[in-house]
Formats: C-alpha cells, sequence, structure tokens
C-alpha cells in the first residue's frame, strides 16, 4: 500500500531554515509528480509546490516563491523541501502528497495519497 | 493564486442528502475535468472521495458522489451517516502556471 511518511519539521526562528523530507513507499516512485500541501493550524489547506516525476519541472505557489525548493531523489524514495527565509505565516502541517499522474509539464491530475504531515513551526 | 469558494458549514440530519459547492472559475474548475474531493477528520490527513469530477476509489461508499456545472463543482453525500462528520475540500487543477488550488473546506455536521 502507499505510504509516505515525512519527517525534519521543528520549530525554527523567524529568517531561519529547515529542510522536510518525504519517504515514499508501496508504488513506482519515480513515475508520479510529488506535492507538498500545508495547512495552519484551524486552517484550511494550501499547495506549497510540486515536483514532476523526474525533477525537471518544477511549481510554486506565490506565497513561498524565492524562499522554498523542492526536489527528488528517485534512487532513494525521497522528496525534500527547503525552506529558507521562514515567516511566522509559513508555520503550519506540511503534507506530503502523490499525484495521480507525471506532473510532466505542469499536467497534473490531483492529489490521491497524503502522508500524515510534520508540523513546523516558526517563532521566536 | 485564488482559492475556490466553498460554503464554511453545511448539515443534515442521518438518512438525508446534503450537496456542497466549490465555485471557481474558467481558468480551474470550468476550464478542467480535474476536480477533487477531500475528506478530513479531526486530527487525521485529508482521504480522497471524489477524482477528475466524478469517479470515485476503490473502497470510498458509492453514497459519495460529485458533478460539475460551469464553474461550480458539487459533492453530495447521500444517506448521511454519523461517520460523515468531517471537513470537505474540493481542489482543481488550474493550468501549467497554477498548478493546483484549493477550496476554503466546509465543515459538515450530521446532526
Amino acid at each position: 500500500q502507499v505510504q509516505l511518511v515525512e519527517s525534519g519539521g521543528g520549530v525554527v526562528q523567524p529568517g531561519g531554515s529547515l529542510r522536510l523530507s518525504c519517504a515514499a513507499s508501496g508504488f513506482t516512485f519515480s513515475s508520479y509528480g510529488m506535492h507538498w500541501v500545508r495547512q495552519a493550524p484551524g486552517k484550511g489547506l494550501e499547495w506549497v509546490t510540486i515536483i514532476s516525476y523526474d525533477g525537471s519541472d518544477k511549481y510554486y505557489a506565490d506565497s513561498v516563491k524565492g524562499r522554498f525548493t523542492i526536489s527528488r531523489d528517485n534512487s532513494k524514495n525521497t522528496m525534500y523541501l527547503q525552506m529558507n527565509s521562514l515567516r511566522a505565516e509559513d508555520t503550519a502541517l506540511y503534507y506530503c502528497a502523490k499525484d495521480q499522474n507525471h506532473c510532466s509539464g505542469g499536467t497534473c491530475y490531483g492529489v490521491d495519497y497524503w502522508g500524515q504531515g510534520t508540523l513546523v513551526t516558526v517563532s521566536s | 493564486q485564488s482559492a475556490l469558494t466553498q460554503p464554511p458549514s453545511a448539515s443534515g440530519s442521518p438518512g438525508q442528502s446534503v450537496t456542497i459547492s466549490c465555485t471557481g472559475t474558467s481558468s480551474d474548475v470550468g476550464g478542467y475535468n480535474y476536480v477533487s474531493w477531500y475528506q478530513q477528520r479531526p486530527g487525521e490527513a485529508p482521504k480522497l472521495m471524489i477524482y477528475e469530477v466524478i469517479k470515485r476509489p476503490s473502497g470510498v461508499p458509492d453514497r459519495f458522489s460529485g458533478s460539475k456545472s460551469g464553474n461550480t463543482a458539487s459533492l453530495t453525500v447521500s444517506g448521511l451517516q454519523a461517520e460523515d462528520e468531517a471537513d470537505y475540500y474540493c481542489s482543481s487543477y488550474a493550468g501549467s502556471n497554477n498548478l493546483v488550488v484549493f477550496g476554503g473546506g466546509t465543515k459538515l455536521t450530521v446532526l
């Protein structure tokens, strides 16, 4: 069965950095696009970024563009999110999520599986 | 990237039907048949309930159905059960510039 396990969350000061990881299993990781979606405490879901199956295409929400970088290592079945210049408004539970498609050229069909999330708290 | 518009709350008695709307634009909901619906119970990760507007993943009860008209997608839950009480989110593909957009969520209460 599909499993997505996030790690790397924690408490960081404003302006700091953090790297999240997502370990995938139960499917052919190298064939699918992968997302990061976040949820601030008590709030709704917010799409953050996506990477295509081979890492060649990456897209970001305006709110994180220039500060966050998504990457993947298909040999390790792992996706990453490097978060720099963190702000209080980045505080959220960060979910790793699998797309139904490869997302090459930005053609994605939507998330079908989610991890349990890793909590990022930006506070002084 | 503007969020899709959902009503903040919906409710119904056990056995009744309830419909949750999700309104976007011709650049997202109206332009593509890649609308998904997710159920999120408290403390849990979201779960896919409907994809590609009308399709149901295996294991999702057929009480859940999806539809779309113009720029508005809808999720209908028939024969409401207590276990259906949760937050429901819609999402849509929004083209190769904006990629993915979510609705603000609807809290479904089973009375």
